[in-house]
């Protein structure tokens, strides 16, 4: 069946530092994939996506491109602030199944 | 528009119990998902809706059960709850044929089974 993989957490960084958040999946035929960021008390929100193979989805600065060889979907943001901290999960969407697949999430906190 | 609602935001149930958890969809959107989300992981689909039928199933047993209404709305029914039912119930709404890729979520139920 399908699956996610993310990087194990807690990640900590300071303001203004670099951030890769990994993202592996596999799965049938050709999934949609996406970030989703979920705040304190708050629920999921879809941060970005891409839907076909070198697809690049952005958003507030975040970025992650769509791997087909090596089946991942890393997260990067190149000046991470102190409302970044959340917790960060990849999905894949199985248009065939229509169901989505959620890895288990990777806490980052930002210090200033 | 309005978002996608849930009620109740906490719930405290015993075993065995049947408990009821309600969502409203965002204004427009036809299909309605449902996720369990346990502490420490990552949302679990457990079914989904689109027009008042079952359009999906994931590995969850038959006490979890679902109806959605001619509004979109819907709700997840849990019987003879368990202790591992113990978590956050996320409800998601997406409008199939435009957009249906997004996801619009809910700040879900938390149920805590005793």
């Amino acid at each position: 069946g399908d699956s996610v993989t993310q990087m194990e957490g807690p990640v900590t960084l300071s303001e203004e530092a670099f951030l890769t958040i990994n993202c592996t999946y596999t799965a049938t035929g050709y999934p949609s994939l996406f970030w989703y960021v979920q705040y304190p008390g708050e629920g999921l929100q879809l941060l970005l996506k891409a839907t076909k193979a070198d697809d690049k989805g952005s958003n507030k600065g975040f970025e992650a491109t769509y791997r087909k060889e090596t089946t991942s979907f890393h997260l990067e943001k190149g000046s991470v602030q102190v409302s970044d901290s959340a917790v960060y999960f990849c999905a894949l969407l199985n248009t065939n199944a229509g169901k989505s697949t959620f890895g288990d999430g990777t806490t980052l906190t930002v210090k200033p | 528009e309005t978002g996608v609602t849930q009620s109740p935001t906490h719930l405290i149930k015993t075993r065995g119990q049947q408990v009821t958890l309600r969502c409203s969809s965002q204004s427009g959107h036809n299909t309605v998902s449902w996720y369990q989300q346990a502490l420490g992981q990552g949302p679990q689909f457990i079914f989904q809706y689109y027009r008042e039928e079952e359009n999906g199933r994931g590995n969850f047993p038959p006490r979890f059960s679902g109806l959605q209404f001619p509004n979109y709305s819907s709700e997840l029914n849990v019987n003879a709850l368990e202790l591992d039912d113990s978590a956050l119930y996320l409800c998601a709404s997406s409008l199939e044929g435009q957009g249906r890729e997004k996801l619009f979520f809910g700040s879900g139920t938390q149920l805590s089974v005793l």
